[in-house]
């Protein structure tokens, strides 16, 4: 099993462009979700999926859409870059059941906004 | 809404010798879970240990330990016999696990002294 990718690794982007950072999983995970992380701060809830068609917003969605046609993919766009999006992005995925499942995490993508 | 703060940005300690990072949170929720993460330069976020909150037991994961103190909202990690590749970023994290959404501390930055 690959675990949980992410693409790409790094990006560098200019204020107004658009992208997409993709994630997949092989491990058939309901759950899968964005997160991102700044300097000085733990892990942010971006948006979250608990299957194929089903999105929603966490803490911090602004400036960010995603969708799930799949159950192994979940990327995620930014319309629009600002530098304030500038940050460590991560993916992770689990399973869903009654009780917690742990989560698997992505190796991050480093984005630049300039 | 659960808040988790980390009020120890960073921490050092002498190799072979035993620290403990502080957590607390808070939370109306009676079951949830609360986890410990590791972050280290490779940034891969790394589960150390979990812990129920329906189980009064302290989970253990070997050097790893906590202290869960349900009533006072603390979940404390303490590492024993500390080695080098201990240092890192630790992350404290809170899940009230109906879809595995997890709430992050700032985290506390680790040294280790050879």
């Amino acid at each position: 099993n690959a675990g949980v990718t992410q693409t790409p690794k790094f990006q560098v982007l200019k204020t107004g462009q658009s992208m997409t950072l993709q994630c997949a999983q092989d491990m058939n995970h309901e759950y899968m979700s964005w997160y991102r992380q700044d300097p000085g701060m733990g892990l942010r809830l971006i948006h979250y999926s608990v299957g194929a068609g089903i999105t929603d917003q966490g803490e911090v969605p602004n400036g960010y859409n995603v969708s799930r046609s799949t159950t192994e993919d979940f990327p995620l766009r930014l319309l629009s870059a600002a530098p304030s999006q500038t940050s460590v992005y991560f993916c992770a995925s689990s399973y869903l059941g009654a009780l917690y499942n742990e989560q698997f995490f992505g190796p991050g993508t480093r984005l630049t906004v300039l | 809404a659960q808040t988790v703060t980390q009020s120890q940005p960073e921490m050092s300690v002498q190799e072979a010798e035993t620290v403990t990072l502080s957590c607390t949170y808070d939370t109306s929720e009676s079951d949830y879970y609360l986890f410990w993460y590791k972050q280290p330069p490779s940034r891969q976020m790394i589960l150390v240990i979990r812990q129920e909150a329906y189980k009064q037991q302290n989970a253990t994961e070997n050097r790893f330990s906590v202290n869960f103190q349900k009533a006072a909202k603390s979940f404390s990690l303490k590492i024993s016999d500390s080695q080098l590749g201990d240092a890192a970023m630790y992350f404290c994290a809170y899940s009230d696990g109906s879809q595995g959404n997890l709430i992050f501390g700032k985290g506390t930055k680790l040294s280790v002294k050879p």
